[in-house]
């Protein structure tokens, strides 16, 4: 029972546009999204997140989107670099929970 | 700080082989998780511990997986017998959570388990 779902194994974009990863989730308790990048041969490291409370959250380039009522959120890259080329993982939690349910993930590449 | 520190980074073994797997978290945090990363899966958590006292383990896949915390400094993942399907890379990753307040799970560099 996979209940955060990227349904994307992999992305392909130019440099300079806009990158958007999404996620979808099965899991009504769920209230807090979290996103980790992850490069080869390193573990995920936290890159973005978002309370259930909001819709949106930025972080420079990063900005995550929540759909409450559809269950989805997106992160989108922009300008997208090479250097953002990594594994994302979409991750979720439940109310005062300890324990991440991640996704599959989505391997995104950023040609120059 | 070294971050989460696990060991080996590799590690190629015969099926049937015991294999332990080991993880140093980062000091003063109070959860250690064990994730396994698949292509089909994702990240897949097995077990999670708090205060050095296993919380869930309905993710370890059979009796073959087991997992010990016997400090707060370090953990272990065992794999008795190990099997081909066993492959994969598995990461430790810990944190320090108190209401919700921060959900930085710090993850190790993993280990790269192949079972032959």
């Amino acid at each position: 029972d996979q209940q955060v779902k990227q349904n994307s194994p992999s992305l392909s974009v130019q440099e300079g546009r806009i990158s958007i990863l999404n996620c979808d989730y099965t899991n009504s308790m769920f209230d807090y999204f979290l996103w980790y990048k992850k490069y080869p041969a390193e573990g995920p490291t936290f890159l973005i997140s978002i309370s259930s409370i909001k819709d949106k959250n930025e972080d420079g380039r990063f900005t995550v989107f929540l759909n409450k009522s559809a269950k989805h959120l997106s992160l989108h890259i922009v300008p997208s670099q090479p250097g953002d080329s990594a594994v994302y993982f979409c991750a979720a939690s439940a109310y005062r929970g300890s324990r991440l349910t991640f996704g599959e993930g989505t391997q995104l590449t950023v040609n120059p | 700080d070294a971050g989460v520190i696990q060991s080996p980074r590799h590690e190629v073994t015969e099926m049937g082989q015991e294999v332990t797997l080991r993880c140093k978290p980062i000091s003063g945090h109070d959860y250690l998780f064990w994730y396994r990363q698949t292509m089909m899966r994702g990240l897949e958590l097995l077990i999670y511990f708090n205060n050095n006292v296993p919380i869930d383990d309905s993710g370890m896949p059979e009796d073959r997986f087991s997992a010990k915390m016997p400090n707060a400094s370090f953990s272990t993942l065992k794999i008795q017998p190990s099997e081909p399907r066993d492959s994969a890379v598995y990461f430790c990753a810990s944190s320090l959570i108190k209401r919700r307040a921060n959900y930085g799970y710090t993850f190790g560099s993993g280990t790269r388990l192949t079972v032959v």
